[in-house]
């Protein structure tokens, strides 16, 4: 399967900055998907990013708030944008390795103060 | 859209006894169905997953899962959990559409912390 590389791990940001997540897959993928998984809760679906085209918003998650980008088969960022506490969570990229399942990235810890 | 309920949020087992988890989920067309495993500190595996065929599957582990279509549930077994064993389990739903293509997206249940103690 596929693996992916995610980082930052973790970072504490000032509220009102934003913080810019990586993702890097060693292979080609059509579709990305970006997570959250907020603290004691379960995963929820941000948005699903196709290369060569806007990514597809889930309904409480706005391209203004969090900015995606897939320029390539490989790659993806997602940028958490003007931080406020209420915004720390682990932040999670997928994709989707058909018969194989989907496989996630190591997440990122993000701590807003 | 779809949604997927766990029954439990906190089981706690001693070592070797019997564990199943419930999962149940809504959406009336065909699904893919998942359980993924989070170990303190780690990053979310694949435990197992149903995308057709014989309804009891098998993981990674020692885990399997029933996929039983008329009561919409996927619950996952294990006969003697390990100390080892604690973690928090995730069941999720791909749905498909009426051409059997993937929607894509992922739905998660709430998920089970599982405890068990040596």
């Amino acid at each position: 399967s596929a693996v992916i590389s995610q980082k930052p791990s973790r970072d504490i940001c000032q509220r009102g900055t934003s913080l810019t997540i990586q993702c890097q897959v060693d292979s080609q993928v059509t579709m990305m998907f970006w997570y959250r998984q907020q603290p004691g809760q379960s995963l929820t679906l941000i948005a699903t990013a196709n290369q060569g085209s806007e990514a597809t918003y889930e309904s409480g998650f706005v391209i203004d708030k969090f900015p995606i980008s897939r320029p390539n088969l490989t790659f993806s960022t997602l940028t958490v944008s003007n931080m406020s506490p209420e915004d720390s969570s682990i932040y999670l990229c997928s994709v989707d390795q058909g018969i194989y399942g989907y496989t996630f990235g190591s997440g990122t810890r993000l701590t807003v103060v | 859209a779809q949604s997927v309920s766990q029954h439990n949020h906190h089981v706690i087992l001693s070592e070797a006894a019997s564990l199943e988890l419930g999962c149940n989920y809504s959406y009336g067309g065909t699904v893919n169905l998942f359980w993924y495993v989070q170990y303190p500190g780690q990053h979310l595996q694949l435990l197992l997953k149903y995308f057709s065929g014989d309804p009891l599957v098998k993981g990674i582990k020692g885990f399997e899962a029933e996929f039983i279509k008329s009561k919409f549930s996927f619950n996952l077994r294990k006969p003697s959990v390990q100390w080892s064993d604690t973690a928090e389990y995730f069941c999720a739903v791909n749905a498909l559409n009426a051409g059997g293509t993937s929607y894509g997206k992922l739905t998660f249940g709430q998920g089970t912390i599982l405890t068990v103690h040596p």
